[in-house]
């Protein structure tokens, strides 16, 4: 496989299950990342890992639960969710501190809370 | 807090004709520009990448950059129907930020 592959493409969960998001890059990068989209609401940054450390958290609830065990696999665990966390989300990986390179996208997770 | 700021659209072109889409940012230190396109349905693919002040060309894409003015834009030259989707705007390296994004038509 080449890219980056984000299972399960579409995920619908009730508001008391606890499940998990997983994201595989082959593309040799060194940084990962987790976007939120929702509907007509600009690409929002959760998490960034750089090297496998946490380098950002952006004000994410801790419902979202992210956790990145090397540099080619990351996971975001999710409990507890409210309807208005249905949205994509996008995992992305690139190379850090690398200016001539870019963010590459997997397809996402279609996630619906009911 | 770091914003980028589009146009939402939606904006529609004929064929054959340029499409102009414009992005702000706020962060004055950002010194990495993107421009993704995005079909409905899937992620989004960069399409250009734009560091230094001035025009960027590839193929029929050009980039421009104003950073006094925090100012990106993407010219699409000829634009053909395949070029209909969402073009986002993003700003910035290890943290990068999105626009909501240009929704475009190209009209046959």
């Amino acid at each position: 496989e080449t890219g980056v592959t984000q299972t399960p493409r579409h995920l619908v969960m009730g508001m008391t299950n606890k499940k998990s998001l997983k994201c595989e890059q082959h593309l040799g990068h060194n940084a990962m990342y987790w976007y939120k989209q929702s509907a007509k609401k600009p690409l929002e940054l959760m998490f960034v890992y750089n090297f496998k450390e946490q380098t950002e958290n952006n004000s994410v609830p801790s419902r979202f639960s992210p956790e990145c065990p090397n540099s080619s696999h990351l996971f975001l665990h999710l409990h507890t969710l409210q309807p208005e966390d249905s949205a994509l989300y996008l995992c992305a990986s690139s190379q850090w501190h690398s200016q001539n390179t870019e963010a590459f996208f997997g397809q996402g997770t279609r996630l619906t809370v009911v | 807090q770091k914003e980028v700021e589009q146009n939402s659209g939606p904006l529609s072109v004929p064929e054959g004709a340029i499409a102009s889409l414009n992005c702000t940012y706020s962060d004055r230190g950002s010194q990495s520009f993107f421009w993704y396109r995005q079909y409905s349905g899937k992620s989004p693919e960069l399409i250009m990448s734009i560091y230094s002040n001035g025009d960027k060309e590839d193929g029929r894409f050009t980039a421009q950059l104003n950073k006094a003015s925090q100012y990106v834009s993407l010219l699409i030259r000829d634009s053909q129907p395949s070029d209909s989707a969402t073009y986002l705007c993003a700003v910035g390296l290890d943290d990068m930020r999105f626009g909501a994004g240009t929704r475009l038509t190209v009209k046959p």
